[in-house]
């Protein structure tokens, strides 16, 4: 069965270093999204991608953020500078269509800032 | 306006009961209503969904009852196995976008 899939599992890194989590969805997919989970909180929407632009984002996601779909199978969420606050599990989800489709969750990232 | 409400935190349940557990909405453009189970290290993966067009949806021991007017829905185990211990998350979105807005979450644990 077709899963997304995240590398690292986890990371961690010092509190101002840029980091790149990478996410691979599934294949016949056209939406893309990060959401985070800040250790026993709910799921937060980050951003969903489609036609390589950026559909929709959430506060959270401020100018520390940017996405990208570099080839035709990897999407890439990059933190520029990283902040003690950001110490998340990040899901990376993809979708078939938009609108209410399932979105379908890899098993996520631990970031973990220094 | 964007809130989803989700109780309880937490729910103790024995193996064949049923686990009950609801969330309310504030967003009358939500319009698509997913459940989700998260076991531990996992990511997030969809139980059940469903639109407000219907009022319940069942999928073998899973129920979504779905109250428009009261804003609510809830979702249902019956027959609660140990296996099904996990966190619950609600959620909900609108068919304009495809963010979903997820409930605060519902660690359920199943006594055998």
């Amino acid at each position: 069965e077709p899963e997304v899939t995240q590398t690292p599992s986890h990371q961690v890194t010092q509190m101002g270093q840029e980091v790149i989590l990478r996410c691979v969805p599934i294949s016949n997919h056209l939406y893309f999204y990060w959401y985070r989970q800040i250790l026993g909180q709910k799921v937060e929407f980050l951003v969903s991608f489609y036609n390589n632009e950026i559909s929709e984002k959430s506060e959270i996601f401020d100018d520390q953020f940017s996405v990208e779909r570099p080839d035709g199978s990897n999407f890439t969420l990059k933190i520029r500078s990283t902040k003690l606050e950001d110490s998340a599990m990040y899901f990376c989800a993809s979708s078939e269509l938009a609108g209410g489709d399932t979105q379908y969750f890899g098993p996520g990232t631990r970031l973990t800032v220094l | 306006q964007q809130q989803v409400k989700q109780s309880p935190q937490s729910l103790i349940v024995q193996k064949g009961g049923i686990s009950i557990i609801n969330c309310a909405y504030e967003n009358t453009a939500f319009d698509y209503f997913p459940w989700y189970q998260q076991f531990p290290g996992k990511g997030p993966a969809l139980l059940i969904a469903i639109r407000p067009d219907v009022s319940e949806k069942k999928e073998g021991r899973f129920t979504i009852s779905f109250n428009k007017s009261a804003k609510q829905f809830s979702l249902h185990i019956m027959d609660s196995q140990p296996g099904d211990s996990a966190t619950y998350f609600c959620a909900a979105s609108n068919n304009a976008g495809n963010m979903l807005t997820f409930g605060g979450g519902t660690r359920l644990m199943v006594k055998p």
